[in-house]
């Protein structure tokens, strides 16, 4: 069975930083493209950022309101997907999904999702 | 960027067809993937490469997709079908994924 964990939410105040992960357990980790999706607090879903597997060069990709603020990374030695969130704004609150699919990239749908973290950024 | 515009509301009665528009420029050539989501709950996806169902999904649930437009269809609507709904793309220009701004299904 497919199982995605977020956790490392909290409350951080605006200008502070954040480190998520998402542990996964019952696919082929490493083989992967992974999400973030966040969604704040009575929104919509949106895009966060991507990274690719090794073989298609690990590398990651961002929305462009948010590129420079977040890192995503991962260790396939643990199965592990972290997002890195800096200079924290107000309106990063939200709950942030890790999610993926088992389709053929970049199309692939997102068929596994987290049940997510909450970010709070307050005062 | 890619924009996908969906309607805020659609409301249906029990037994009848719900149909949930995604509108895109050029959306026909893309791959569509339509999720649910519940109060409180992760998405989940319903519909995927416009058409096609994950196992476990009823068949109640179909799609399509076409020029400007792509559509998610609920048959014989139940009331556990009250959720919000999403579209979402590849945009190949960017490389970047795009969800639609949702629709929020009623059944009445």
């Amino acid at each position: 069975e497919v199982q995605l964990v977020e956790s490392g939410g909290g409350l951080v105040k605006p200008g502070g930083s954040l480190r998520l992960s998402c542990s996964a357990s019952g696919f082929t980790f490493r083989n992967a493209w992974i999400n973030w999706v966040r969604q704040a607090p009575g929104k919509g879903l949106e895009w966060v950022g991507r990274i690719k597997n090794m073989p298609d060069g690990g590398t990651a990709d961002y929305a462009a309101p948010l590129k420079g603020r977040f890192a995503i990374s991962r260790d396939d030695s643990i199965n592990t997907l972290f997002l890195q969130m800096t200079s924290l704004k107000i309106e990063d609150t939200a709950v942030y999904y890790c999610t993926t699919g088992l389709g053929p990239a970049p199309e692939l749908a997102f068929d596994y999702w987290g049940q997510g973290t909450l970010v709070t950024v307050s005062s | 960027s890619y924009v996908l515009t969906q309607p805020p509301s659609v409301s249906v009665a029990p037994g009848q067809t719900a149909r949930i528009t995604c509108g895109g420029n050029n959306i026909g050539s893309k791959s569509v993937h339509w999720y649910q989501q519940k109060p409180a709950q992760a998405p989940v996806l319903v519909v995927y490469d416009d058409s096609d169902r994950p196992s476990g999904i009823p068949e109640r649930f179909s799609g399509s997709n076409s020029g400007n437009t792509a559509t998610l269809t609920i048959s014989r609507v139940e009331a556990g079908d009250e959720a919000d709904y999403y579209c979402q793309v590849w945009d190949s220009r960017s490389d970047h994924y795009v969800f639609g701004t949702g629709t929020k299904v009623t059944v009445l």
